[in-house]
């Protein structure tokens, strides 16, 4: 089983959409979450963490659910720039600095 | 601005031939990583300076090294390169405090094997 776990996609949905994604992971002692985003070709940049409580950055919504080991992300109104790979990213415990990186989920929004 | 450089950020080369890829940070990060990705992959981490202590992952095979001479610069050398070393090579930083520190990475290396 794969440390992180996501769906590769595409998710193509239409400008204006609501889109979520799911991510698992495998180590229930992992300490710190996150989601990145991947533009084609370009290298990953921190989108947003992912706390225990769920937290909002505009129109980005992030959960945490630790008991069955899995995290979101939520997409509302969706800009046509929001185009990209979202990769789930988790940090193992006792690791102060590795990440593991999930595959990615790409999504396209189109006109 | 403060930044994490990659040089080249195209490379090719030949089957067998050395190749070194650079990293360079103003961030003045204790942690520097380097990462591979190929097409469609997570990056999956080779190893990883903290300051001057080496951490390399143990699935990195020992065709892949790394030199770090300060804290500015990090080289990853590939000694024999093959087909299947392809990938996006990238850099990342980041301070060692805290598990939510974000890593800041570079715009990679494409490299190419003939």
């Amino acid at each position: 089983r794969k440390e992180v776990e996501q769906d590769p996609g595409p998710f193509n949905v239409p400008e204006g959409a609501t889109v979520a994604f799911n991510c698992t992971y495998s180590n229930s002692a992992s300490q710190s979450f996150f989601w990145y985003r991947q533009d084609c070709r370009k290298e990953p940049k921190l989108l947003m963490s992912v706390y225990s409580s769920g937290n909002e950055d505009g129109r980005f919504t992030a959960q945490l659910n630790r008991a069955s080991q899995y995290i979101s992300l939520l997409i509302r109104d969706s800009k046509l720039s929001d185009s990209a790979t979202y990769l789930c990213v988790v940090r193992p415990t006792g690791t102060a600095s590795k990440l593991t990186f999930g595959t990615g989920t790409r999504l396209q929004v189109t006109l | 601005d403060a930044m994490v450089i990659q040089n080249p950020r195209y490379q090719v080369t030949q089957f067998g031939k050395p190749v070194t890829l650079s990293c360079s940070q103003t961030l003045n990060h204790n942690v520097m990583y380097w990462y591979q990705q190929k097409s469609s992959q997570a990056p999956k981490l080779l190893f990883h300076y903290y300051d001057k202590d080496f951490n390399n992952e143990a699935d990195t095979p020992d065709n892949f090294q790394s030199r770090r001479p300060n804290t500015s610069f990090c080289f990853l050398d590939i000694r024999s390169p093959g087909l299947g070393d392809a990938a996006m090579y990238l850099c990342a930083t980041s301070t060692p405090a805290g598990v939510y520190n974000e890593q800041f990475f570079g715009p990679g290396t494409r490299l190419t094997v003939l």
